[in-house]
């Protein structure tokens, strides 16, 4: 099956600084890639998401890249705030298939 | 947030016990997840139905079980089989090649 890796486990960054978490998957039929957030003690909610046919997208002050190629996706975070403070989950499907495989998450810190 | 929810939000079990989460959804999505989600382990998924009457085994669905009798609802019993049920636990479900949505949550606690 597919095996998604996410790093770092742990990031803090200053209020305005930018923010970027990285995952990388191994299995070249995933094409689906959502990032998800989950504030503590709370639901996961997506993000953002990029499909395979795309190598970038953009939704204010985030941005997913992927590379089909190194098998790997990043979420971006500009002009962070302490609002963003929270666990950001990466996840990879396959196309032929309803699974989700989810990265252990990132637990991002913004100090203000 | 609206369209899929989980009971109870706190569940404790004596050890020993059966216990069932409920998960309900009204967005009319063929598919349905449990997840469990321990400290620094992301979410794990226990079961998935891709359809009614239908589910599949996720990578860790010893001591658990679930059924899919209506679309709209996907319970998970947690049995006495599972030794280490204290966790956080997840429902989701979602239709096509899009985004699952989630639950609130149910957290279970072993006494």
């Amino acid at each position: 099956g597919e095996n998604v890796e996410q790093h770092p486990s742990t990031l803090s960054v200053q209020e305005g600084d930018s923010a970027v978490i990285k995952c990388t998957y191994s299995d070249s039929a995933s094409n689906y890639f959502p990032w998800y957030k989950q504030e503590l003690g709370k639901r996961p909610q997506l993000i953002i998401d990029i499909r395979s046919n795309v190598g970038e997208k953009k939704d204010q002050r985030i941005a997913v890249t992927l590379n089909k190629t190194a098998k790997h996706f990043s979420l971006h975070i500009t002009e962070t705030q302490p609002e963003d403070s929270a666990v950001y989950f990466c996840a990879a499907r396959i196309n032929t298939g309803n699974q989700f495989y989810f990265g252990t998450g990132t637990s991002l810190t913004v100090i203000p | 947030d609206g369209g899929i929810t989980q009971s109870p939000k706190y569940l404790f079990r004596k050890e020993g016990q059966n216990v069932t989460l409920s998960c309900e959804q009204n967005l009319n999505h063929d598919a349905m997840y449990w997840y469990r989600q321990d400290p620094g382990q992301g979410l794990r998924l226990i079961y998935y139905s891709q359809i009614v009457n239908d589910f599949q085994k996720g990578d860790i669905a010893e001591g658990y079980s679930v059924s899919r009798e209506k679309k709209e609802s996907f319970p998970l019993t947690v049995t006495s089989a599972q030794k280490n049920p204290t966790a956080f636990y997840l429902c989701a479900s979602g239709q096509g090649y899009n985004e699952q949505f989630f639950g609130p949550g149910t957290r279970l606690t072993v006494l």
